[in-house]
């Protein structure tokens, strides 16, 4: 079975504090990709990041990181002081590679709330 | 920087009235899905399109479901006769073969009201 869980449904955090978005995984195939997106108030979809199984490199970018880890099959997305502007619904999603033409299966969504 | 785009952004039909929701994928990509995303919920699968036919389908596409890619630019989804359920933001999305192909972008959504 292929399943994304975010066990976290809603976080409210202060302006300039650190805040870990969890993302855990389910799937059989060994290849396959993770993706983040945002989704803000607006209601479209932001792609953010993209990692394939076979690149466990953290990543940074600006305010935003990732931490992957194949061995626990989490994604975790970590926001730097954060912003009022990064209140949004933040969404992991799987894709698996292969056979499938690419669906993605997205997780319930993690809503952030940045309070100034 | 190319971009899907959909229209209409919003629509609200009668219960039983067909829709056509439109979606302009970006330019060089080939392959083209539908999602919808039920008020405060998360985003599902409904279907896949490469090479002029569905690849992959989800149990939510069923027989009130269909897509067409009428010409070289649109990409539609069409609901036969609506039901108060297929009330969602439905957003279409595109993926390239070339340079990040496994990244799908979406359209800013259209949010349908079924009454």
């Amino acid at each position: 079975a292929q399943k994304v869980t975010q066990a976290q449904t809603e976080i409210s955090v202060v302006e300039k504090e650190d805040v870990t978005l969890d993302c855990v995984y389910e799937t059989r195939d060994t290849t396959y990709y993770l993706f983040w997106y945002k989704q803000p108030p607006s209601g479209e979809l932001v792609f953010l990041i993209r990692r394939n199984s076979f690149d466990e490199q953290n990543e940074i970018s600006g305010r935003y990181s990732w931490n992957f880890q194949k061995s626990t099959s989490s994604f975790n997305f970590t926001i730097t002081a954060s912003q009022v502007v990064d209140s949004a619904v933040y969404f992991c999603a799987l894709m698996n590679y292969g056979g499938s033409q690419g669906n993605l299966i997205f997780g319930k969504g993690t809503k952030l709330s940045v309070k100034p | 920087e190319p971009e899907v785009t959909q229209t209409p952004s919003h629509q609200v039909t009668q219960m039983g009235q067909e829709v056509i929701l439109r979606c302009v994928p970006i330019s060089n990509h080939l392959y083209f899905y539908w999602y919808r995303q039920i008020l405060g919920q998360k985003v599902e699968f409904l279907v896949s399109f490469y090479n002029n036919e569905i690849s992959e389908k989800s149990e939510i596409f069923d027989d009130q479901f269909s897509v067409e890619r009428p010409d070289g630019s649109n990409f539609t989804l069409k609901i036969r006769s609506t039901k108060l359920e297929d009330s969602a933001m439905y957003f279409c999305a595109s993926r390239s073969l070339q340079g990040s192909q496994e990244t799908q972008y979406f359209g800013p959504g259209t949010r349908l009201l079924v009454l």
